[in-house]
């Protein structure tokens, strides 16, 4: 157990529809991480949050925004949802704002099916 | 560029027998970090290793061993005598800079009773 949680694990929804997936990290952990899973792109970084701030961006379509709370949970929310979105998005959380450098923890995922 | 190559889509490996996954890299950054990661088929990304640019040393931790050398930008993955639970994919990944990792493609692996 990474103690990085998510909610909900699956959702299915349908087309031009907006869904929230949460996230909380784990315990003392600044940073939250978003990256989309999907067979044909690999994972992909979407954004990243420190200490309730933007801190990096990757390949986040202006369709999906994110934010980070006081209480350090964060949530991103996709909308106008294309078949395309299906795919498993995964909150990580690290201690320090440094991707790229550390251990980065992992939830088990949310798996989103567009219909 | 910055890029990570597992050019191993699938193995399948009997068990008990060792397995190699390869992993390579690009990057121009002098200071770099490299990690594996894990992923069962429960979906979580489990962490293994990190190694840092200026640490070639190889690391053996178990069943699980990792040998990093920088004259071929490779940083390759040994289990030796697997067992069924170390089915997964497994991805590298590479650190080119504080905000930024770049995840490789995976490397299915399928450990048969």
């Amino acid at each position: 157990d990474s103690g990085v949680t998510q909610t909900p694990k699956h959702l299915i929804t349908a087309t031009g529809q907006r869904v929230t997936l949460r996230c909380s990290p784990r315990s003392g952990d600044l940073s939250v991480y978003w990256y989309q899973q999907s067979l044909d792109q690999g994972l992909q970084f979407l954004i990243q949050y420190y200490n309730g701030e933007e801190r990096a961006k990757g390949n986040i379509l202006e369709r999906f925004s994110a934010q980070q709370f006081p209480d350090l949970h964060s949530e991103l929310n996709l909308s106008s949802l294309e078949l395309g979105d299906s795919a498993l998005y995964f909150c990580a959380s690290s201690r320090g704002p440094g991707q790229g450098t550390g251990e980065l923890f992992f939830g088990e995922g949310s798996r989103l099916t567009v219909l | 560029a910055q890029k990570v190559t597992q050019a191993q889509t699938e193995i399948s490996v009997v068990e008990k027998e060792d397995v190699t996954l390869d992993c390579v890299y690009e990057t121009r950054d002098t200071t770099y970090y490299l990690f594996w990661y894990k992923q069962p088929p429960s979906g979580e990304l489990v962490f293994l290793i990190r190694r840092n640019s200026f640490d070639e040393q190889n690391e053996i931790s178990g069943r699980y061993s990792w040998n990093f050398q920088k004259s071929t930008s490779s940083f390759n993955f040994t289990i030796t005598a697997s067992q069924v639970v170390d089915s997964a994919v497994y991805f590298c990944a590479l650190g080119t800079s504080y905000d930024k990792v770049i995840f490789g493609p995976g490397t299915s692996l399928s450990v048969i009773p």
